[in-house]
């Protein structure tokens, strides 16, 4: 299993641009989220989802969109990239709602700079 | 009170020795807590689980103290490839879960 992929690793984007962030996951979780890690800073939910077809927000939403069109995929859209996008950003993937006792399986991260 | 708090360290202690940190959150509803470990410029990773009873793995033990709401990580013998941020992960209840901001460990040879 090669478990949670993101591409691509890094990124540099000019204001206004936009972008999808890739994330797949081969465990057949149902639960997949969307974080940022800013430096120094804990992780912050942008988006999860509980299933094919199913988004919800997370704490950080905004300037971000989702799609779960499949178990597997779960890409992360910015339109009009801010330089306050700026971070890292990782998606995960569980069994159950993480925090249920499950453990969240997380990707390499992608790491994005808006300039 | 901030929901979940972390001391972000470093702690900088020697190989052998043994060090404890402590994660505090504000909500007496919460539910599930978990240490992640996330070495640098990398994804963070589950170390383990947090229950009420206390849980030990190998070198590792974690703590919940409800009554004064924090939870604790205890590592003995530490080893050069301790040295990491230690995450602490909590549910605090409505499928909310909050990660605190990390206590980096620095193991000194």
């Amino acid at each position: 299993n090669a478990g949670v992929t993101q591409t691509p690793k890094f990124r540099i984007l000019k204001i206004g641009q936009s972008m999808t962030l890739q994330c797949t996951q081969d465990m057949n979780h149902n639960y997949m989220y969307w974080y940022r890690q800013d430096p120094g800073m804990g992780l912050k939910l942008i988006y999860y989802s509980v299933g094919a077809g199913i988004t919800d927000k997370g704490e950080v939403p905004n300037g971000y969109n989702v799609s779960r069109s499949t178990t597997e995929d779960f890409p992360l859209r910015l339109e009009l990239a801010a330089p306050s996008q700026t971070s890292v950003y990782f998606c995960a993937s569980s069994w159950l709602l993480a925090g249920d006792g499950d453990t969240q399986y997380f990707g390499p991260g992608t790491r994005l700079t808006v300039l | 009170r901030k929901e979940v708090e972390q001391d972000p360290g470093p702690f900088n202690v020697p190989e052998g020795a043994t060090v404890a940190f402590n994660c505090t959150y504000s909500n007496s509803a919460s539910q599930s807590f978990f240490w992640y470990r996330q070495d640098c410029r990398k994804e963070p990773k589950l170390l383990m689980s947090v229950y009420s009873s206390g849980n030990e793995d190998g070198r590792f033990t974690a703590q919940l103290n409800r009554a004064s709401q924090y939870i604790s990580l205890l590592i003995r013998d530490s080893k050069l490839s301790d040295s990491a941020t230690y995450l602490c992960v909590v549910n605090t209840g409505d499928d909310k879960i909050i990660f605190g901001k990390g206590t980096r460990l620095h193991i000194l040879p």
